[in-house]
């Protein structure tokens, strides 16, 4: 079966700007989660959906946002990208929030010049 | 809020040496745990999971995990390692109700021929 798939693979912002990621779940799961991954701070939760609603928030700035679609495909929004955003942006998804065990995209590698 | 340790950024080791990398939580109630693996270039893949029952886990390839409750351990081993195990390895920990797992800052595992 198909993975989760997230797109783009790879994005250039400058600062400033804003940014949308996209996450296509594995089909079956309604359950998605994002993580910012960086060298300092490895994975930081930054926000769980399920069925269209936020369940959790991490501790991030109100610049991340993000929603999910009825088809249970995610994006999350950054605005006004600063230098620090740059990171590995995880997409991981679940049947549900008590299947533990997430399946994890490859990852949208962000850079913000 | 609870945390996650892991004691060792970076281990070198050559083949057929045997390996041990530590994980400690910090939340004293019920907890699941987990160890992932991200190999080079491919995205986060789950390679075990502790829920209930024997403490002792196995997983793929080899690896085992065992949690030890009055530690706050869940130490990933494994007897005889390969070069193809060169990985970066996280533990994560979930628990206090809530379903979001916290990850530790990773292991980078590097294994000579």
């Amino acid at each position: 079966k198909a993975g989760v798939t997230q797109t783009p693979r790879y994005l250039i912002k400058t600062r400033g700007q804003q940014v949308t990621l996209s996450c296509s779940p594995i089909s079956g799961h309604r359950s998605v989660s994002w993580y910012q991954q960086t060298p300092g701070q490895g994975l930081q939760f930054l926000f769980e959906y399920f069925s269209e609603t936020q369940r959790n928030k991490g501790n991030f700035p109100g610049r991340f946002s993000g929603r999910q679609f009825s088809n249970s495909r995610s994006e999350m929004n950054v605005s006004t990208l600063e230098l620090g955003d740059s990171a590995l942006y995880l997409c991981a998804s679940s049947r549900s929030q008590t299947d533990y065990g997430y399946t994890f995209g490859s990852g949208t590698r962000l850079t913000v010049v | 809020a609870q945390s996650v340790s892991q004691h060792n950024h970076h281990v070198i080791l050559s083949e057929a040496a045997s390996l041990e990398l530590g994980c400690n939580y910090s939340y004293g109630g019920t907890v699941n745990l987990f160890w992932y693996v991200q190999y080079p270039g491919q995205h986060l893949q789950l390679l075990l999971k502790y829920f209930s029952g024997d403490p002792l886990v196995k997983g793929t390839k080899g690896f085992e995990a065992e949690f030890i409750k009055s530690k706050f351990s869940f130490n990933l081993r494994k007897p005889s390692v390969q070069w193809s195990d060169t990985a970066e390895y996280f533990c994560a920990v979930m628990g206090g109700g809530s379903y979001i797992p916290t990850f530790g800052r990773g292991t980078s595992l590097i294994v000579h021929p």
